[in-house]
Protein backbone atom coordinates (compact mmCIF):
# COMPACT_ATOMS: atom_id res chain seq x y z
CA UNK A 1 0.00 0.00 0.00
CA UNK A 2 1.06 3.35 -0.63
CA UNK A 3 2.15 5.56 2.00
CA UNK A 4 2.95 9.07 2.31
CA UNK A 5 3.92 11.15 5.73
CA UNK A 6 4.86 14.55 5.47
CA UNK A 7 6.77 16.40 8.02
CA UNK A 8 8.87 19.46 8.53
CA UNK A 9 6.10 21.92 9.40
CA UNK A 10 5.52 24.44 12.14
CA UNK A 11 5.25 28.25 12.82
CA UNK A 12 7.96 30.51 11.06
CA UNK A 13 8.26 34.13 10.53
CA UNK A 14 7.21 36.08 7.52
CA UNK A 15 10.39 36.35 5.15
CA UNK A 16 11.82 33.00 6.68
CA UNK A 17 12.58 29.75 5.55
CA UNK A 18 11.25 25.73 5.79
CA UNK A 19 11.94 22.70 4.48
CA UNK A 20 9.24 20.42 4.52
CA UNK A 21 9.65 16.38 3.83
CA UNK A 22 7.31 13.68 2.36
CA UNK A 23 8.78 10.47 3.04
CA UNK A 24 6.78 7.58 0.49
CA UNK A 25 7.07 3.68 0.95
CA UNK A 26 4.87 1.33 -1.14
CA UNK A 27 5.85 2.37 -4.86
CA UNK A 28 8.70 2.67 -6.99
CA UNK A 29 9.13 6.03 -5.46
CA UNK A 30 11.93 6.88 -8.51
CA UNK A 31 9.38 6.42 -11.65
CA UNK A 32 6.60 8.40 -9.62
CA UNK A 33 5.58 12.08 -10.40
CA UNK A 34 5.74 13.79 -7.20
CA UNK A 35 3.32 16.78 -5.69
CA UNK A 36 2.98 19.54 -2.97
CA UNK A 37 -0.58 20.42 -2.49
CA UNK A 38 -1.75 23.11 0.15
CA UNK A 39 -5.19 24.45 1.41
CA UNK A 40 -5.29 27.51 3.89
CA UNK A 41 -7.46 27.80 6.63
CA UNK A 42 -10.75 27.28 5.45
CA UNK A 43 -10.11 27.60 1.60
CA UNK A 44 -9.95 25.17 -0.91
CA UNK A 45 -7.07 23.13 -2.49
CA UNK A 46 -4.41 24.39 -4.17
CA UNK A 47 -1.56 22.76 -5.75
CA UNK A 48 1.96 24.38 -5.10
CA UNK A 49 4.19 22.09 -7.53
CA UNK A 50 5.20 18.83 -9.16
CA UNK A 51 8.63 16.92 -9.91
CA UNK A 52 8.89 14.64 -12.40
CA UNK A 53 10.54 11.39 -11.92
CA UNK A 54 14.39 11.65 -13.21
CA UNK A 55 13.47 9.08 -15.98
CA UNK A 56 11.06 11.86 -17.67
CA UNK A 57 13.65 14.47 -16.89
CA UNK A 58 13.27 15.44 -13.43
CA UNK A 59 12.15 19.15 -13.94
CA UNK A 60 9.66 20.76 -11.29
CA UNK A 61 6.86 23.49 -12.41
CA UNK A 62 5.47 25.64 -10.05
CA UNK A 63 1.93 27.39 -9.70
CA UNK A 64 2.19 31.04 -9.92
CA UNK A 65 2.19 32.16 -6.07
CA UNK A 66 5.25 29.95 -5.12
CA UNK A 67 7.30 30.57 -8.34
CA UNK A 68 10.70 31.81 -7.45
CA UNK A 69 9.87 31.67 -3.70
CA UNK A 70 9.56 27.57 -3.40
CA UNK A 71 12.08 24.47 -4.53
CA UNK A 72 10.81 20.94 -5.03
CA UNK A 73 13.41 18.37 -4.86
CA UNK A 74 13.65 14.60 -4.36
CA UNK A 75 15.97 12.06 -3.30
CA UNK A 76 15.67 8.92 -4.81
CA UNK A 77 17.84 7.16 -2.65
CA UNK A 78 15.55 7.55 0.28
CA UNK A 79 12.36 7.65 -0.78
CA UNK A 80 11.80 11.27 -0.43
CA UNK A 81 10.34 14.27 -1.69
CA UNK A 82 11.50 17.96 -0.32
CA UNK A 83 9.54 21.37 -0.51
CA UNK A 84 12.17 24.21 0.30
CA UNK A 85 10.44 27.28 1.05
CA UNK A 86 11.69 30.92 1.20
CA UNK A 87 10.75 34.26 1.76
CA UNK A 88 7.69 33.19 3.34
CA UNK A 89 4.54 35.03 3.56
CA UNK A 90 1.56 35.26 6.09
CA UNK A 91 -1.00 34.24 3.02
CA UNK A 92 1.54 30.56 2.49
CA UNK A 93 -0.16 29.11 5.87
CA UNK A 94 -1.54 26.00 4.76
CA UNK A 95 -1.82 22.64 5.28
CA UNK A 96 0.55 21.12 2.96
CA UNK A 97 0.39 17.61 1.39
CA UNK A 98 2.19 15.36 -1.16
CA UNK A 99 0.62 13.48 -3.64
CA UNK A 100 1.44 11.22 -6.18
CA UNK A 101 -1.22 9.64 -8.80
CA UNK A 102 -0.44 5.45 -9.84
CA UNK A 103 -2.23 4.39 -12.89
CA UNK A 104 -4.39 1.79 -11.60
CA UNK A 105 -5.17 3.12 -8.41
CA UNK A 106 -5.33 7.00 -8.64
CA UNK A 107 -4.14 9.82 -6.67
CA UNK A 108 -2.62 9.40 -3.06
CA UNK A 109 -2.37 11.42 -0.13
CA UNK A 110 -0.61 12.25 2.70
CA UNK A 111 -1.92 12.78 6.05
CA UNK A 112 -0.33 17.00 5.53
CA UNK A 113 1.68 19.30 7.63
CA UNK A 114 1.00 22.63 9.24
CA UNK A 115 3.06 25.49 8.41
CA UNK A 116 1.71 28.94 9.97
CA UNK A 117 3.82 31.84 9.08
CA UNK A 118 3.11 34.60 11.31
CA UNK A 119 5.35 37.18 13.38
CA UNK B 1 -4.89 27.56 -16.80
CA UNK B 2 -7.83 25.21 -16.77
CA UNK B 3 -10.36 26.93 -14.88
CA UNK B 4 -12.71 24.28 -12.81
CA UNK B 5 -16.31 25.73 -11.86
CA UNK B 6 -17.96 23.79 -9.29
CA UNK B 7 -22.20 23.77 -8.59
CA UNK B 8 -23.47 24.53 -6.33
CA UNK B 9 -21.66 25.84 -3.91
CA UNK B 10 -23.80 24.13 -1.29
CA UNK B 11 -26.44 21.74 -1.78
CA UNK B 12 -28.65 20.82 0.81
CA UNK B 13 -30.35 17.04 0.72
CA UNK B 14 -31.77 14.68 2.59
CA UNK B 15 -30.33 11.32 3.77
CA UNK B 16 -30.95 8.51 1.47
CA UNK B 17 -31.92 10.98 -1.81
CA UNK B 18 -29.46 11.41 -4.71
CA UNK B 19 -27.09 14.08 -4.92
CA UNK B 20 -26.05 15.31 -8.39
CA UNK B 21 -22.44 17.68 -8.14
CA UNK B 22 -21.19 19.34 -11.04
CA UNK B 23 -18.04 20.13 -12.46
CA UNK B 24 -17.41 22.56 -15.78
CA UNK B 25 -13.94 23.03 -16.91
CA UNK B 26 -13.00 26.38 -19.54
CA UNK B 27 -11.35 23.95 -21.60
CA UNK B 28 -12.28 20.66 -22.83
CA UNK B 29 -10.34 17.51 -21.85
CA UNK B 30 -11.03 13.44 -21.90
CA UNK B 31 -11.30 11.88 -18.68
CA UNK B 32 -8.18 13.08 -16.31
CA UNK B 33 -10.37 14.12 -14.09
CA UNK B 34 -10.89 13.45 -9.97
CA UNK B 35 -13.28 13.73 -7.37
CA UNK B 36 -12.36 14.22 -3.87
CA UNK B 37 -14.38 14.05 -0.61
CA UNK B 38 -13.04 16.14 2.48
CA UNK B 39 -13.73 16.58 6.17
CA UNK B 40 -12.71 18.81 8.63
CA UNK B 41 -9.33 17.99 9.87
CA UNK B 42 -8.86 15.58 7.57
CA UNK B 43 -7.26 15.39 4.21
CA UNK B 44 -9.06 15.07 1.01
CA UNK B 45 -10.12 11.39 0.21
CA UNK B 46 -9.99 10.10 -3.32
CA UNK B 47 -13.59 8.78 -4.75
CA UNK B 48 -13.17 8.92 -8.67
CA UNK B 49 -10.27 9.18 -11.02
CA UNK B 50 -10.55 8.82 -14.72
CA UNK B 51 -14.10 10.40 -14.51
CA UNK B 52 -15.11 7.51 -13.63
CA UNK B 53 -13.83 5.26 -11.97
CA UNK B 54 -13.80 4.64 -8.52
CA UNK B 55 -11.32 4.54 -6.31
CA UNK B 56 -10.31 1.07 -4.13
CA UNK B 57 -12.79 0.94 -1.46
CA UNK B 58 -15.45 3.66 -2.59
CA UNK B 59 -18.93 1.89 -1.92
CA UNK B 60 -20.83 1.65 -5.15
CA UNK B 61 -23.21 4.62 -4.48
CA UNK B 62 -20.54 7.05 -5.75
CA UNK B 63 -20.30 7.76 -9.29
CA UNK B 64 -18.48 10.23 -11.97
CA UNK B 65 -19.66 10.64 -15.16
CA UNK B 66 -18.61 13.05 -18.36
CA UNK B 67 -16.03 14.50 -20.38
CA UNK B 68 -15.51 17.71 -22.55
CA UNK B 69 -16.05 20.34 -20.47
CA UNK B 70 -18.61 18.62 -18.33
CA UNK B 71 -18.47 16.32 -15.38
CA UNK B 72 -20.67 14.91 -12.68
CA UNK B 73 -20.78 13.13 -9.80
CA UNK B 74 -23.35 11.52 -8.36
CA UNK B 75 -24.33 9.98 -4.67
CA UNK B 76 -27.28 7.44 -5.23
CA UNK B 77 -28.65 7.48 -2.08
CA UNK B 78 -27.21 9.52 1.07
CA UNK B 79 -25.31 8.45 3.95
CA UNK B 80 -24.78 10.40 7.19
CA UNK B 81 -21.36 10.09 6.48
CA UNK B 82 -21.74 11.26 2.81
CA UNK B 83 -22.05 15.26 4.36
CA UNK B 84 -18.69 16.82 3.45
CA UNK B 85 -16.97 19.42 1.12
CA UNK B 86 -16.72 17.63 -2.67
CA UNK B 87 -13.79 18.92 -5.37
CA UNK B 88 -13.24 18.13 -8.28
CA UNK B 89 -9.70 18.40 -9.66
CA UNK B 90 -8.08 18.06 -13.39
CA UNK B 91 -4.39 16.54 -14.30
CA UNK B 92 -4.64 16.70 -17.98
CA UNK B 93 -1.84 18.93 -17.89
CA UNK B 94 -0.12 21.28 -15.87
CA UNK B 95 -1.11 23.47 -14.09
CA UNK B 96 -3.27 20.88 -12.62
CA UNK B 97 -6.33 22.85 -10.37
CA UNK B 98 -9.26 22.10 -8.27
CA UNK B 99 -12.80 23.59 -8.43
CA UNK B 100 -13.38 25.71 -5.37
CA UNK B 101 -15.54 23.04 -3.49
CA UNK B 102 -19.41 21.90 -3.11
CA UNK B 103 -20.74 21.73 0.34
CA UNK B 104 -22.90 18.76 0.59
CA UNK B 105 -25.28 19.39 3.79
CA UNK B 106 -28.08 17.89 5.61
CA UNK B 107 -31.41 19.23 4.19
Amino acid sequence: EVQLVESGGGLVNPGGSLRLSCAASGLTFSNAWMSWVRQAPGKGLEWVGRIKSKADGGTADYAAPVKGRFTISRDDSKNTLYLQMNSLRTEDTAVYYCTTFAPGYGWFWGQGTLVTVSS
Amino acid sequence: EIVMTQSPATLSVSPGERATLSCRASQSFSSTLAWYQQKPGQAPRLLIYGASTRATGIPARFSGSGSGTEFTLTISSLQSEDFAVYYCQHYNHWPYTFGQGTKLEVK
